[in-house]
């Protein structure tokens, strides 16, 4: 099956700079990569996604790149603002039926004042 | 905005005694699902739920656990016999059959405490 890992574990910025957090999966079949924002103690929530046929996407201060020769894709949050602390998680799965998303570990970005 | 809830929002069980954790999907979403989350640990699958029956499970899921779509709104995982190991938030989420996005939609989580 597929087997996603996440990385960093945790990552601490300054208000104002750049994180990026990346994934590699395992399952050169893989066609959907979404990121999941899980805010302490609240639900996770989709935040972007991608899907095989693009290399980037990107929504104001959040971009998802994607390599799919390496198998890798990566999450890139600009000029970070404390808001932005939270849990990240990235998944990969198949669209079409059953979908079941394999998720990363997640990464706890925090981001200083 | 449509949402997934969840009840109970934490639960204290001792081990070897049955849990029910109650989810209601949003009311058009046709697939539903059960994961859980061991505190600092990875979202982790449990189990997929499609037209009345289990489409796909992992190998957590062994012969303690079940699933049950009760009537037209509920969705349940049962825990027959709780081990000191499942203590976890267990999430369950939806989706929609055909939606281009494929977005899971989550619940706020339901936290089991095994003693």
């Amino acid at each position: 099956g597929e087997n996603v890992e996440q990385h960093p574990s945790t990552l601490s910025v300054q208000e104002g700079d750049s994180a990026v957090i990346k994934c590699t999966y395992s399952d050169s079949a893989s066609n959907y990569f979404p990121w999941y924002k899980q805010e302490l103690g609240k639900r996770p929530q989709l935040i972007i996604d991608i899907r095989s046929n693009v290399g980037e996407k990107k929504d104001q201060r959040i971009a998802v790149t994607l390599n799919k020769t390496a198998k890798h894709f990566s999450l890139h949050i600009t000029e970070t603002q404390p808001e932005d602390s939270a849990v990240y998680f990235c998944a990969a799965s198949l669209t079409g039926g059953s979908y079941i998303p394999t998720f990363g570990r997640g990464t706890s970005l925090i981001v200083h004042p | 905005e449509p949402e997934v809830t969840q009840t109970p929002s934490h639960q204290v069980t001792q081990m070897g005694q049955e849990v029910i954790l109650r989810c209601v999907p949003i009311s058009n979403h046709l697939y539903f699902y059960w994961y859980r989350q061991i505190l600092g640990q990875k979202v982790e699958f449990l189990v997929s739920f499609y037209n009345n029956e289990i489409s796909e499970k992992s190998e957590i899921f062994d012969d303690q656990f079940s699933v049950e779509r009760p009537d037209g709104s509920n969705f349940t995982l049962k825990i027959r016999s709780t081990k000191l190991e499942d203590s976890a938030m267990y999430f369950c989420a939806s989706s929609e059959q055909g939606s281009s996005s494929s977005e899971l939609f989550f619940g706020e989580g339901s936290r089991l405490t095994v003693l």
